[in-house]
């Protein structure tokens, strides 16, 4: 099945640019969302791209898509202190949204 | 704004007892899904539902566990004569439907513990 790979943490301070990575196996036509989940809650959608893509932007996010590597990420701007959470990569086929894949999440940590 | 809710949020049971999990999802979300997170894991598609019945679901979910909505509005999972490594936090996630991308809705989780 497919496989999808984050690293487990990652420190900023506040105002700097957080860039959050995660790799996947899937070579078909794909989705790829990042979800963030705050403590004692679910996980929330952020954006997501569609694997003819390259890179879309809302707001302080910007999430890349290197198809040929399989390498996705999530940059954000100005990370601020609200910001710290855990993120989770995940993707699914473009035409099954029966079965999503998650990476491990990765802990963000913003400092003051 | 709606959200999905999963109770309890904290189950702790003894290994070889029958544990079940519910989530009452958004009201007209029409796909249910449970995961699971192992701590320090990812986490793990186990089942999608729809229609009353089971769509597609992973290597982990054989015979000990099963999902019902035995009242349309909540939807359980029961996890038979649990195991050591049972214990995981339970995700329920639900989606309104077939158009668009496949936003789900996760509820808040249950952690499982099982002794």
């Amino acid at each position: 099945g497919e496989d999808v790979e984050q690293s487990l943490f990652l420190s900023v301070r506040e105002g700097d640019s957080s860039v959050i990575n995660c790799t996947y196996t899937d070579s078909s036509s794909t989705y790829l969302y990042w979800y963030k989940q705050e403590p004692g809650a679910g996980l929330q959608l952020l954006t997501y791209i569609f694997s003819n893509m390259d890179m879309k932007q809302d707001q302080r996010l910007t999430v890349l898509l290197n198809k040929k590597d399989k390498h996705l990420s999530l940059r954000i701007a100005d990370t601020q202190t609200g910001d710290s959470a855990i993120y989770f990569c995940a993707e699914s086929e473009w035409n099954n949204f029966n079965k999503f894949y998650f990476g491990s999440g990765t802990k963000l940590n913003v400092k003051p | 704004e709606p959200e999905v809710t999963q109770t309890p949020s904290h189950q702790v049971t003894q290994m070889g007892q029958e544990v079940i999990l519910r989530c009452v999802p958004i009201s007209n979300h029409l796909y249910f899904y449970w995961y699971r997170q192992i701590l320090g894991q990812k986490v793990e598609f186990l089942v999608s539902f729809y229609n009353n019945e089971i769509s597609e679901k992973s290597e982990i979910f054989d015979d000990q566990f099963s999902v019902e909505r035995p009242d349309g509005s909540n939807f359980t999972l029961k996890i038979r004569s649990t195991k050591l490594e049972d214990s995981a936090m339970y995700f329920c996630a639900t989606r309104p439907g077939l158009a668009g991308v496949g936003e789900q809705f996760f509820g808040p989780g249950t952690r499982l513990t099982v002794l």
